[in-house]
C-alpha cells in the first residue's frame, strides 16, 4: 500500500534560520506529492505539489524537489519568518492506480520565535 | 466566500447517540472526499464521490458511518451508535474532476463523543 513518512517534530528555529522538513514516501504508482500547510485555527490548504520526477513545487518562499529515486519529497524554505509557524503535511496522490484518495504523513509543527 | 463549508464545526454527542455532518463543496467540484484526523496524525481518507456516486471506500469506513451525495452538489457524513473512538475532526474536501488534482480543505467538524 501507498504511505509518507516525514520527520517528527516540532521543530522550533529562529526567525530567518533555514528549514528542511524530510519527507519519504511509498507508493505502488506514480504518484503526485503533496505539502499542505495548516495554520492555528484554520483548514489545510495547498502550499505546493509536483506530479512527475525532477519536477520542483514552489510557493510562497517554500521550495520540494519530487526526487524518484529516492522516493523523496523534502521540504525547504531559505529564511523561515514567525508566519510559517504551522503544520506542515506530507501527501501523495496515486491517480495512476485509479484511485483519488491523498495519503497523508502525520505532520511537522513548526514553531518560529522571534 | 466560495471555499468548502462545513456544518456544524463542533458537536458533542452522547455515546450511542447518531450523528450527521454536512459539506457543501466549491460549486463547479465534481470530487468530493471526507476524512478523519485524529491529534497528532494526518488526515485519513474515508470515502470518495464523483458527482453523486461513491467510487471510493476506505476499509476505516465502518458499517456504522454512511456517507451520500445525493444530487452530486452538497455530502452528509452520518455515524451511527457514536463511540468514544470516533472523536476526531472530520474534513471534507472538493476538487475538479478537470484541470489537476489539488483537493480544497474545508475548516472540518469537529465530534466529542462523551
Amino acid at each position: 500500500g501507498n504511505s509518507v513518512t516525514q520527520m517528527e517534530g516540532p521543530v522550533t528555529l529562529s526567525e530567518e534560520a533555514f528549514l528542511t522538513i524530510n519527507c519519504t514516501y511509498t507508493a505502488t504508482g506514480y504518484p503526485s506529492l503533496f505539502w499542505y500547510v495548516q495554520y492555528p485555527g484554520e483548514g489545510l490548504q495547498l502550499l505546493l505539489k509536483a506530479t512527475k520526477a525532477d519536477d520542483k513545487g514552489s510557493n510562497k518562499g517554500f521550495e520540494a524537489t519530487y526526487r524518484k529515486e529516492t522516493t523523496s519529497f523534502h521540504l525547504e524554505k531559505g529564511s523561515v519568518q514567525v508566519s510559517d509557524s504551522a503544520v506542515y503535511f506530507c501527501a501523495l496522490m496515486d491517480s495512476g492506480a485509479g484511485s483519488y484518495q491523498l495519503t497523508f504523513g502525520k505532520g511537522t509543527k513548526l514553531s518560529v520565535i522571534p | 466566500d466560495t471555499g468548502v463549508s462545513q456544518n456544524p464545526r463542533h458537536k458533542i454527542t452522547k455515546r450511542g447517540q447518531n450523528v450527521t455532518f454536512r459539506c457543501d463543496p466549491i460549486s463547479e467540484h465534481n470530487r468530493l472526499y471526507w476524512y478523519r484526523q485524529t491529534l497528532g496524525q494526518g488526515p485519513e481518507f474515508l470515502t470518495y464521490f464523483q458527482n453523486e456516486a461513491q467510487l471510493e471506500k476506505s476499509r476505516l469506513l465502518s458499517d456504522r458511518f454512511s456517507a451520500e451525495r445525493p444530487k452530486g452538489s452538497f455530502s452528509t457524513l452520518e455515524i451511527q451508535r457514536t463511540e468514544q473512538g470516533d472523536s476526531a475532526m472530520y474534513l471534507c474536501a472538493s476538487s475538479p474532476t478537470l484541470g489537476g488534482t489539488e483537493a480544497f480543505f474545508g475548516q472540518g467538524t469537529r465530534l466529542t463523543v462523551v
